[in-house]
């Protein structure tokens, strides 16, 4: 079945740092893949998202393209800052069969110090 | 354009009981889909519905279930309540097609007790 893996976190970064995280993926189709943000006591945000390969997606200063030949939608952003502060989840929907259905990453949280 | 809306926001129930929840999309949108969220599992999907028909379910036992009325809000129902029940359930609305966004709800915090 389909599956994202994540990196493991939890991450700290000093404000200014650069920042990737990583995302790889397993699906039997040919998926659309996103990023989604959660902050505290809230519902996911969509924070990008590509549908096909070599698409980048991009949104708030954060890069993640889809590269189809390494299964992969590394996140990445040159400069956080510490209202950056949340949790990102790796996620992608899978065209086999006439769904939405996302299939998410365990989700990595990341903190920003001033 | 207002988002999607989940009620409540909170609830405590006790084991055996049984739960219902409400979610409300974003207006126009056809599909609703559920998710359960916790620390131990992450987030894993429940079921979607699209046009009042259940269309895809996730790996969760029959006491978990759901519905979506002529306007497209939905309700979700867990009968007979365990403790591993506790969650964040979440609710997301898009048009349904597998390339489109799901927008979500804040959720729905349960409380088993």
């Amino acid at each position: 079945g389909d599956s994202v893996t994540q990196m493991e976190g939890p991450v700290t970064l000093s404000e200014e740092a650069f920042l990737t995280i990583n995302c790889t993926y397993t699906a039997t189709g040919y998926p659309s893949l996103f990023w989604y943000v959660q902050y505290p006591g809230e519902g996911l945000q969509l924070l990008l998202k590509a549908t096909k390969a070599d698409d980048k997606g991009s949104n708030k200063g954060f890069e993640a393209t889809y590269r189809k030949e390494t299964t992969s939608f590394h996140l990445e952003k040159g400069s956080v800052q510490v209202s950056d502060s949340a949790v990102y989840f790796c996620a992608l929907s899978d065209q086999t069969g006439a769904n939405s259905k996302l299939t998410f990453g365990k989700g990595i949280t990341l903190s920003v110090r001033p | 354009k207002a988002g999607v809306t989940q009620t409540p926001r909170y609830l405590i129930k006790t084991r055996g009981q049984q739960v219902t929840l409400s979610c409300s999309p974003i207006s126009g949108h056809r599909s609703v889909s559920w998710y359960q969220q916790t620390p131990g599992q992450g987030l894993q999907f429940l079921f979607e519905y699209f046009s009042e028909t259940q269309r895809n379910k996730g790996n969760f036992p029959g006491r978990f279930s759901g519905r979506q009325f002529s306007n497209s809000r939905s309700e979700m129902n867990v009968s007979t309540l365990e403790l591993g029940d506790s969650a964040l359930y979440l609710c997301a609305s898009s048009t349904g097609r597998y390339t489109d966004t799901q927008y979500f709800g804040p959720g729905t915090r349960l409380t088993v007790l």
